[in-house]
């Protein structure tokens, strides 16, 4: 089953600018992961931030996760051609090691 | 090897024929998870295999499908009597050690059409 749910579905920006994207999830978690794909591709993991944290930096890769509203918010700032890709949330909930994922969100960078 | 390797990368067959799809996780990694990704959709869940422990084949969406790892490494995932709708990408992922956060590393996927 998918818990994790982004928003939005599709994004299109232009080169230099941030982009924005949301995941909700429904139940209580350990961690909620961000992962890339490319066209074609498996899935690149890009961050991780678990249930204690509420912000988490990786280079141009912003996370935060909010608790309380079930919610997490990846962004990318000034974004590159090479950005453009799916983006998926994924939410560690149980003790069996299963991830769930959302649905994705696509990013197009524009030149 | 360096990373997560499936084969074949692009299957094509005809509706009732079987067809394996091969798995090789990154060596060291004792749990595998095989996923099947329709177009434009997100990632479900088929099966998990942990160590020696029995598989979780809480995923499988029929009977249809099968999976198994031997000595625990390689894996292959087998569907009988293909449909039309089991066309999709099917994604093999592996991770070391869950107290690392459960950290998922995939392998290119294989495209399936079935015909």
């Amino acid at each position: 089953s998918q818990q994790g749910e982004e928003d939005p579905q599709a994004l299109s920006i232009q080169e230099g600018e941030n982009a924005t994207m949301n995941c909700s999830y429904k139940t209580s978690i350990n961690n909620l992961q961000w992962y890339r794909q490319n066209s074609g591709r498996g899935l690149v993991h890009l961050i991780l931030i678990r249930s204690n944290e509420r912000e988490k930096h990786s280079g141009r890769l912003r996370v935060t996760l909010d608790t309380s509203k079930k919610s997490s918010s990846l962004l990318i700032t000034a974004s590159r051609a090479a950005d453009t890709a799916s983006y998926f949330c994924a939410t560690d909930a149980s003790r069996d090691y299963k991830l769930s994922f959302g649905a994705g969100t696509t990013v197009t960078v524009r030149a | 090897g360096a990373g997560v390797s499936q084969s074949p990368s692009n299957k094509v067959t005809e509706k009732g024929k079987d067809v394996e799809l091969r798995c090789d996780p990154i060596s060291g990694h004792t749990a595998l998870y095989w996923y099947r990704q329709s177009l434009g959709q997100g990632l479900e869940f088929l099966i998990y295999f942990q160590g020696n422990s029995a598989p979780d084949k809480s995923g499988l969406p029929s009977d249809r499908f099968s999976a198994e790892r031997t000595g625990g490494s390689v894996s292959t995932l087998t569907i009988q009597r293909t449909q039309q709708e089991d066309s999709a990408v099917y994604l093999c992922a592996s991770t070391g050690t869950p107290t690392g956060g459960n950290i998922q590393y995939f392998g290119a996927g294989t495209r399936l059409s079935v015909l």
